[in-house]
């Protein structure tokens, strides 16, 4: 059974830093692009990033560019998203989602995880 | 960046009624690269189309997809209790930029 389970969440101030990760099993991680979508408290879906099956290749909304980062382990089947300079308007729960296609550009979602809820305040 | 915008933003109807979703973009889409969410609160969100009118596996067949060009529609045949929830229409014909409609609310009257 696919299983996507993020992480790191939490608490932060205006300008910190956090790092969300998404554990994964049930299928070939290195197979598959994966990305990041969140949701802003009463807003609907927005996708934030998203990166290739090989890490070779990454993707990111405008709205996060320069401050966002996504990677991957293939090692240990786990997306990461480290975010910087964080702003009110990053609050949103976060999804980590997989790739329906395979491996090359992020496209559409076929398995998506819980979510982490990330509140930017002071 | 491609916009889709979805109407009606909230669908009042009764079990057992029809629900007709709409998704319109800013601009031309392939039809292979619109695909349909439903998300319920608390939950991971869950593909139900693919490809404008491709079942994702284990969706039942009372979901239906339709359209091309610029106007797209998700149609529940018959709606069950489980299916109240919102529902997002997504494109990525235009990449990097994948974009989500707003979202429709299907909710029980």
């Amino acid at each position: 059974e696919v299983q996507l389970l993020e992480s790191g969440g939490g608490l932060v101030q205006p300008g910190g830093s956090l790092r969300l990760s998404c554990e994964t099993s049930g299928f070939t991680f290195s197979s598959y692009a994966m990305s990041w979508v969140r949701q802003a408290p009463g807003k609907g879906l927005e996708w934030v990033s998203g990166i290739s099956g090989s890490a070779g290749s990454t993707y990111y909304a405008g709205s996060v560019k320069g401050r966002f980062t996504i990677s991957r382990d293939n090692s240990r089947n786990t997306l990461y998203l480290q975010m910087n300079s964080l702003r009110a308007e990053d609050t949103a729960v976060y999804y980590c989602a997989k790739d329906r296609l395979g491996p090359y550009l992020p496209s559409h979602f076929d398995r998506w995880g819980r979510g982490t809820l990330v509140t930017v305040s002071s | 960046e491609i916009v889709l915008t979805q109407s009606p933003g909230t669908l009042s109807l009764s079990p057992g009624e029809r629900a007709t979703l709409s998704c319109r973009a800013s601009q031309r889409i392939s039809s292979n690269y619109l695909v349909w969410y439903q998300h319920k609160p608390g939950q991971a969100p869950r593909l139900l189309i693919y490809g404008t009118s491709s079942r994702a596996t284990g969706i039942p067949d009372r979901f239906s997809g339709s359209g091309s060009g610029t106007d797209f529609t998700l149609t529940i045949s018959r709606l069950e209790p489980e299916d109240f929830a919102v529902y997002y229409c997504q494109q990525y014909g235009d990449s990097p930029g994948w974009t989500f409609g707003q979202g429709t609310k299907v909710e029980i009257k």
